[in-house]
């Protein structure tokens, strides 16, 4: 299995800030996934990133709020753009395991005031 | 595209119960994977159990257990023997067998009660 550090666990954050969420994991990864969960509800698949190309975004995601870097085979970055309240959700970055399974980083709960 | 569904919000079970929650998926592929998650309220998706489309026999992991009805597309989480800690979202996801993404129902609250 892999071991998916996240982080900020958590943020409060001002309406038209940005807020840049980490996502570390202990092997190297061709793909690393980042998902939405939208209070009480289920997991939407912002974007697909890919080491060394651009990310693939998801119908109804855009890269201009939602920048991802992914600068190595541990590693990525999803930023939340010039944030709404709209944007308060759990963000979690998740990775594909050996067996077709997903390994999920601990979230970031995101709060926009 | 593939859907899943779960049709039951919310359960509650007493402690040492037993309770099945319920996920149909729609797809026309013959070949994928279909997994159950428990989010607790700590957030963490951790993984239950796995079912390959290819294997009649039913996925068993410990107190949970499945019935993976293929031609019914469906695929039910049977959880034995209750416990305070099983309290959590479940969600049952779809991903195909040389797909990258997963596709998720809408989620089971569970509650067990002492």
């Amino acid at each position: 299995s892999a071991v998916i550090s996240q982080k900020p666990s958590r943020d409060i954050c001002q309406r038209g800030t940005s807020l840049t969420i980490q996502c570390q994991v202990d092997s190297q990864v061709t793909m690393m996934f980042w998902y939405r969960q939208q209070p009480g509800q289920s997991l939407t698949l912002i974007a697909t990133a890919n080491q060394g190309s651009e990310a693939t975004y998801e119908s109804g995601f855009v890269i201009d709020k939602f920048p991802i870097s992914r600068p190595n085979l541990t590693f990525s970055t999803l930023t939340v753009s010039n944030m709404s309240p709209e944007d308060s959700s759990i963000y979690l970055c998740s990775v594909k395991g050996r067996n077709t399974e997903a390994f999920f980083g601990q979230g970031t709960r995101l709060t926009v005031v | 595209a593939q859907t899943v569904t779960q049709s039951q919000p919310e359960m509650s079970v007493q402690e040492a119960e037993t309770v099945t929650l319920s996920c149909t998926y729609d797809t026309s592929e013959n070949n994928y994977y279909l997994f159950w998650y428990k989010q607790p309220p700590s957030r963490q998706m951790i993984l239950v159990i796995r079912q390959e489309a290819y294997k009649q026999q039913n996925a068993t992991e410990n107190r949970f257990s499945v019935n993976f009805q293929k031609a019914a597309k469906s695929f039910s989480l049977k959880i034995s023997d209750s416990q305070l800690g099983d309290t959590a979202m479940y969600f049952c996801a779809f991903i195909k067998a040389a797909g990258n993404k997963l596709t998720f129902g809408g989620g089971t609250r569970v509650l067990v009660k002492p």
